[in-house]
């Protein structure tokens, strides 16, 4: 079954208190994409990673870093979090033809 | 600026009838359009797609019709089912500068399907 996990589902954490947000994939597809999800705003793209050591910036990726060591992962880490990345958070992943991607399940981050 | 844009925010609809979504966009260089259903708590999950060579795609309850010239395209759903009730989002897929693909989306509509 092709699956796309995140972890963890839901974290509270304080101002700049480095964390960071597991994604894996079952696939084996080359794109993987990280997605923040909020109320009126939809979703945007905050990097995106093309193959592994191979990524690039999305729409907003101040604050956050990724990295690409292998093709199953593709974490998400923020060095110092702030309380406007307080959001919803997708992973997602596609293969090279890009037409369709599966999403994780999402995590819920709430910096304080 | 809004290149993928889903005028209605929200939908409600009687069990039974029909559900039309719809999505405008403004690049003509856009070549693959998809629907994602989200419910609370949940990613996003595949719906169903059209190339821009095409002008209809059509998968059980759900069809997808394109209109290039007036860059329109809408989601039917028929007949409409208390489970469809979700965000609907609208998504085109374009090359980017560095000729990479790209899925740009719309804010989402939320359907209410009312028994």
């Amino acid at each position: 079954e092709a699956q796309v996990t995140q972890n963890p589902r839901y974290l509270i954490t304080v101002t700049g208190k480095k964390l960071t947000v597991t994604c894996s994939q079952n696939m084996n597809h080359e794109y993987m994409s990280w997605y923040r999800q909020d109320p009126g705003l939809g979703l945007r793209q905050i990097y995106y990673s093309m193959n592994v050591e191979v990524t690039d910036k999305g729409d907003v990726p101040e604050g956050y870093k990724v990295s690409r060591k292998e093709k199953r992962n593709f974490p998400l880490i923020l060095e110092s979090p702030s309380p406007n990345q307080t959001s919803l958070y997708f992973c997602a992943v596609a293969g090279r033809a890009y037409n369709e991607q599966f999403f994780g399940p999402g995590t819920r981050l709430t910096v304080l | 600026d809004q290149q993928v844009k889903q005028n209605s925010p929200s939908l409600s609809v009687q069990e039974g009838r029909i559900s039309i979504l719809n999505c405008d966009y403004t690049n003509s260089m856009f070549d693959y359009f998809l629907w994602y259903k989200k419910y609370p708590a949940e990613g996003p999950t595949f719906l169903i797609s059209i190339s821009s060579i095409k002008d209809k795609n059509e998968d059980g309850r759900f069809t997808v019709f394109l209109n290039k010239s007036a860059k329109h395209l809408s989601l039917h759903i028929v007949p409409s089912q208390p489970g469809d009730s979700a965000v609907y989002f609208c998504a085109a897929r374009r090359f980017d500068a560095g000729n990479n693909r790209k899925l740009i989306w719309g804010l989402g509509t939320s359907l209410a399907v009312n028994p």
